[in-house]
């Protein structure tokens, strides 16, 4: 079975800090995608990243950039400089191979304070 | 890019009616579709899966009979709440994939479904 843990149910921070979002999983499969999204009120997911597990290489794309660490079963998610546009529910998620079936973590609720 | 759509984004009904919901891949073909239910400030549950031109797969817990779901085209899947009561109110909201793994995914942007 797999299995999401996002650990911090919700985090605040005051505007321009970085903020670290956990996310451990746990999969049986050899060949894995890990996701992130961003789920603003409006409710739509808005995708952040697609990683596979043979990829280890941290990924930084502006603000945002991604530790995956397959020794600890970690994806980690970092915002550096925080804003305001960026408070939101942010989920994790794991795909076994051949299936985008995703299994999602609970989620982290960040909320950035001018 | 590649989008997903969803139809209608908002819903409210009387309990015991049934609703639809549309999810639509707009510029691709989509031969396999996937339905969560995201409850308030919870996570999203896989419902289940759907492939075009077949039956859909439930995840455990799921009442085939009560969300019916068809996938009769490439482009096009349905989710319909039979006998809608209160405590099916919920977000639903669909992905798509492209033909081949690992292709692409893509999430429509949800349907709130509110039951009186």
């Amino acid at each position: 079975a797999q299995k999401v843990t996002q650990a911090q149910t919700e985090i605040s921070v005051v505007e321009k800090e970085d903020v670290t979002l956990d996310c451990v999983y746990e999969t049986r499969d050899t060949t894995y995608y890990l996701f992130w999204y961003k789920q603003p009120p409006s409710g739509e997911l808005v995708f952040l990243i697609r990683r596979n597990s043979f990829d280890e290489q941290n990924e930084i794309s502006g603000r945002y950039s991604w530790n995956f660490q397959k020794s600890t079963s970690s994806f980690n998610f970092t915002i550096t400089a925080s804003q305001v546009v960026d408070s939101a529910v942010y989920f994790c998620a794991l795909a076994g191979a051949g299936s985008y079936q995703l299994t999602f973590g609970k989620g982290t609720k960040l909320s950035v304070i001018p | 890019g590649a989008v997903v759509s969803q139809h209608p984004s908002r819903v409210i009904c009387k309990s015991g009616t049934s609703v639809k919901i549309e999810c639509r891949s707009l510029d691709f073909q989509a031969t396999t579709m996937f339905w969560y239910r995201q409850f308030p400030k919870q996570s999203l549950m896989l419902m289940a899966t759907s492939n075009e031109g077949s039956k859909a797969t439930y995840e455990q817990g799921v009442e085939k009979d009560k969300f019916l779901i068809n996938h009769a085209s490439l482009t096009l899947s349905t989710l319909t709440v039979t006998s809608a009561h209160p405590e099916d109110s919920s977000f639903y909201i669909c992905s798509a994939t492209t033909s081949s793994w690992p292709g692409e995914l893509f999430f429509g942007e949800g349907s709130r479904l509110t039951v009186l």
